[in-house]
């Protein structure tokens, strides 16, 4: 089955430590982007990746680091610097341009 | 940046009801896309639009590129209780936001049985 998987569902951190959250994806697309929600509140654009060993920083990338070594993988670092960093975060791929994405289910950060 | 009002905010209605929902944008866009996404989960491709004028059905759904590309239109025919969630209009515009998708804020649907 060809999807993207997100892990894990629930995260738990204590403030100022740092946490890489997972995101794989096995439809062979050449973009994936990271996105963070907020209760009651859309999508906001973290990062993103339009090949392997490229990306941009999207609308909000303070306190966020990315990394894009292969091309179904893209991990988020949600780094100490971070100041409000529970959240809901969706990745998403794409096969690239003005092709739709599709979405992970999503990990939801808690930091105490 | 492009700006996206995605209207309204929230709705509650009654099962059978009809459901019409809209996005307006300050600038064209290429591609409209719409997506329903279920508490705690990730959101869920609906439909994709690619050509101005373009009305597309997916079952009960249908949705429409608006012919100054500016805007697009969603609707539900005969609301039923698992239609429940938040509804994301997206666009998107190669010239002028290589590769993102601008995302509307949402709208909330309640379906009362």
């Amino acid at each position: 089955d060809g999807g993207i998987t997100q892990s894990p569902k629930y995260l738990f951190r204590k403030e100022g430590q740092n946490v890489t959250l997972s995101c794989e994806q096995n439809l062979n697309h050449d973009a994936m982007y990271w996105y963070r929600q907020d209760p009651g509140q859309g999508l906001r654009l973290i990062y993103y990746s339009q090949i392997v060993n490229d990306f941009q920083k999207g609308d909000i990338a303070e306190g966020y680091s990315v990394s894009r070594e292969k091309k179904e993988s893209f991990p988020l670092t949600v780094t100490s610097a971070q100041k409000n960093p529970t959240a809901f975060y969706l990745c998403a791929s794409s096969t690239g341009g003005e092709n739709e994405q599709y979405f992970g289910p999503g990990t939801r950060l808690t930091v105490t | 940046g492009q700006q996206l009002n995605q209207s309204p905010q929230s709705m509650f209605i009654q099962e059978g009801e009809d459901v019409s929902m809209n996005c307006t944008s300050s600038s064209i866009f290429n591609t409209w896309l719409w997506y329903k996404q279920d508490p705690g989960e990730g959101p869920v491709l609906l439909i994709a639009l690619y050509k101005a004028g373009e009305l597309t059905s997916n079952g009960r759904l249908t949705a429409q590129f608006g012919i100054t590309r500016k805007d697009s239109f969603l609707n539900i025919s005969a609301s039923i209780p698992s239609d429940v969630g938040i509804y994301f209009c997206a666009g998107q515009n190669r010239e002028t936001n290589a590769g993102k998708s601008t995302f509307g804020d949402g709208t909330t649907l309640t379906v009362k049985p």
